[in-house]
């Protein structure tokens, strides 16, 4: 069985700081691990994912994530936060059609 | 292209009522799902289909049937709404990336809104 971890429900940040979203997973084989952003009122939209390749994959609107196998962690981070990143994000881990499992989710604010 | 799309966006029901929610997607993939998204649970997967006219069960499907008549589309009936029903739901598509890595990625919809009372 496999499953995601979300730390945090709520993270506050400061406009222009470092945003960090920590997500843990649990899974009997090396995983494929996505990050969605979900803005007010609408779907989820992909923002990077992991699938073997390089550990340290790049995403959209300047988002990164690292994956860390010896620590079982995907954390999504972003050097400086804008106003326009305050949603939900979502970690999900995979392994075949029938088992994306999501995190709890975690929702940024951005403070002036 | 359209993408992802559900129909309709928003809806309410007295308990017992029936009624679907319709997806539609444009991208021509294998695979299509039903979420619901609950606050602090994240998505949970109601049900799926591989394919035309094939469907499976997901994590939570009580309640709840599915049809896929066409590629295309992917339907989701309550036959009698409950109020533990009202949720926002999401449909999705997805294809399969087969290769070295093997995964497959999902597109979401817009959501419907429901609220039984």
């Amino acid at each position: 069985a496999q499953s995601v971890t979300q730390l945090g429900s709520h993270v506050s940040v400061s406009e222009g700081a470092l945003v960090l979203l920590r997500c843990n997973y649990s899974s009997s084989v090396p995983p494929y691990l996505f990050w969605y952003v979900q803005y007010p009122n609408q779907g989820l939209q992909l923002l990077l994912k992991y699938t073997s390749a390089a550990t340290l994959v790049k995403g959209i609107n300047g988002f990164e994530a690292e994956f860390k196998k010896s620590e079982t962690s995907f954390h999504l981070t972003k050097p400086s936060a804008h106003m326009s990143d305050a949603a939900e994000y979502f970690c999900a881990v995979s392994r075949g059609v029938n088992d994306m499992r999501f995190g709890a989710g975690t929702r940024l604010t951005v403070k002036p | 292209n359209a993408g992802v799309t559900q129909t309709p966006k928003f809806r309410v029901l007295k308990t017992g009522q029936s009624m679907t929610l319709l997806c539609a997607q444009d991208m021509n993939h294998e695979y299509m799902y039903w979420y619901r998204q609950d606050p602090g649970m994240g998505l949970r997967l109601i049900h799926y289909s591989v394919g035309e006219g094939t469907t499976a069960k997901g994590e939570v499907p009580d309640g709840y049937n599915v049809s896929r008549l066409k590629k295309q589309n992917f339907l989701l009936g309550l036959e009698s709404a409950a109020p533990s029903q009202t949720s926002v739901y999401f449909c999705a598509s997805s294809y399969w990336v087969s290769g070295r890595a093997m995964y497959n990625e999902q597109f979401f919809g817009p959501g419907t809104r429901l609220t039984v009372l």
